[in-house]
């Protein structure tokens, strides 16, 4: 199993519609995870952390954390063209604090 | 947020030729730097854990004497990737953390391309 699972997708999603996208990772991974959105040739930008259950809300993003079944999600309300881009699901690794364990991501198509 | 200055942003050079990949802190100081590498629709692939001061630490299948990494100050660490072959054509991303947060903040990448 890998450390941290994604969906690459490419996920649709209508303008103005909610994005879900999805993350299960192993016991390898700790507690602390971080969506990262990616635009194709561009770096990793980070957009949301998370290191407790429940949800935690910043703008139009929502994070989810469900430590006993090991997943992690991201909500992108009232989704926009500009939200098309690849989102990594990463975690901190439990043997080397610091050193993270990313997914494959998520590819989003936004469309009009 | 935290800032990451990585140069060049793009680099080609000929099969054999060595190249330099330079990144940089620049509003904090990073004990830790992470060197990664993205091939085209895939994730990002950790190579080395550059620590300031002391030797870095390479990931399992990653030659330390192909990707030279130095750390030599808590603002820039710099990855050299020598005898460079169009295997190693890829897009090469460097990222910092800032003091005890577990937040990582990249560097702008540099694709490179080996002709």
């Amino acid at each position: 199993q890998k450390e941290v699972e994604q969906n690459s997708g490419p996920l649709s999603v209508p303008e103005g519609a909610i994005a879900s996208l999805n993350c299960t990772y192993s016991d390898r991974v700790s507690q602390s995870f971080f969506w990262y959105r990616q635009y194709s040739g561009k770096s990793p930008e980070l957009i949301m952390s998370i290191y407790s259950n429940g949800d935690k809300e910043d703008g139009r993003f929502t994070a989810q954390l469900n430590k006993a079944s090991q997943y992690v999600s991201l909500l992108i309300r009232d989704s926009q063209p500009s939200d098309s881009a690849t989102y990594l699901c990463a975690g901190g690794a439990t043997d080397s604090w610091g050193k993270f364990q990313f997914g494959a991501g998520t590819q989003v198509v936004v469309t009009p | 947020g935290a800032v990451v200055s990585q140069h060049p942003s793009w680099v080609i050079c000929k099969s054999g030729t060595s190249v330099k990949i330079e990144c940089r802190s620049l509003d904090f100081q990073a004990t830790t730097m992470f060197w990664y590498r993205q091939f085209p629709k895939q994730s990002l692939m950790l190579m080395a854990t550059s620590n300031e001061g002391s030797k870095a630490t390479y990931e399992q299948g990653v030659e330390k004497d192909k990707f030279l990494i130095n750390h030599a100050s808590l603002t820039l660490s710099t990855l050299t990737v020598t005898s460079a072959h169009p295997e190693d054509s890829s897009f090469y991303i460097c990222s910092a953390r800032s003091g005890r947060s577990e937040k990582l903040f990249f560097g702008s990448g540099t694709q490179l391309s080996v002709l």
